[in-house]
């Protein structure tokens, strides 16, 4: 079952304008992430946010978190033709073994000229 | 991406054979996972493993074994694959806990 789910499921922008994901989960965790797919490729980790931590920016991107609501969002400025890819929330459990990361369905993010 | 790697690519198999994919990083890490991507499902965890021989199930196990004898490898077999069966298959490192995963470039698996 998913942990994460995000809104919008697709999202269609022109380049120079602004991008914003939403993430929404259901138990308690340690941190989330977000991650990049490009089409046939592999999942890139982009930013990781700690319970603990409300805010957090790494070059175009920022990412809130607001655990009291369950919910986060990523915000990706002046886009790209290139940022075209879906994106992915994660939620990460540490066990007793391992830090667990349940993945959302996605966005996916068109950036058109 | 640098340091792990999937084989193979690509496969077709045919329905009740066994296959095994290959996960193989060369940084040393203790923690590996396997993940399927199915269409509207997201990534879905399979196996982990947090060191040489000790594994543990994820939520998607069933028909699923994992076997890790070596730090660099960690194996998946399906023991016998079934339609239901045919998806991407990705390999993820965790490097550091405050780093995310790092994932391999996937198997795209198809049981007929």
């Amino acid at each position: 079952s998913q942990q994460g789910e995000e809104d919008p499921q697709a999202l269609s922008i022109q380049e120079g304008e602004n991008a914003t994901m939403n993430c929404s989960y259901k138990t308690s965790i340690n941190n989330l992430q977000w991650y990049r797919q490009n089409s046939g490729r592999g999942l890139v980790h982009l930013i990781l946010i700690r319970s603990n931590e409300r805010e957090k920016h790494s070059g175009r991107l920022r990412v809130t978190l607001d655990t009291s609501k369950k919910s986060s969002s990523l915000l990706i400025t002046a886009s790209r033709a290139a940022d075209t890819a879906s994106y992915f929330c994660a939620t990460a459990v540490n066990t007793g073994t391992a830090s667990k990361l349940t993945f959302g369905t996605g966005t996916r993010l068109q950036v058109t000229l | 991406d640098a340091g792990i790697t999937q084989s193979p690519r690509h496969k077709v198999t045919e329905t009740g054979t066994p296959v095994t994919l290959r996960c193989h990083q060369t940084e040393n890490h203790r923690y590996m996972y396997w993940y399927r991507q199915d269409p509207g499902h997201g990534l879905r965890l399979i196996h982990y493993s947090y060191g040489v021989k000790d594994t543990d199930k994820g939520e998607v196990s069933d028909g699923y074994s994992v076997s890790r004898s070596k730090t660099e490898d960690f194996l998946l077999t399906l023991e016998s694959a079934t339609s239901s069966q045919t998806s991407v298959y990705f390999c993820a490192i965790e490097r550091d806990r405050s780093d995310g995963y790092t994932f391999g470039s996937g198997t795209r698996l198809t049981v007929v």
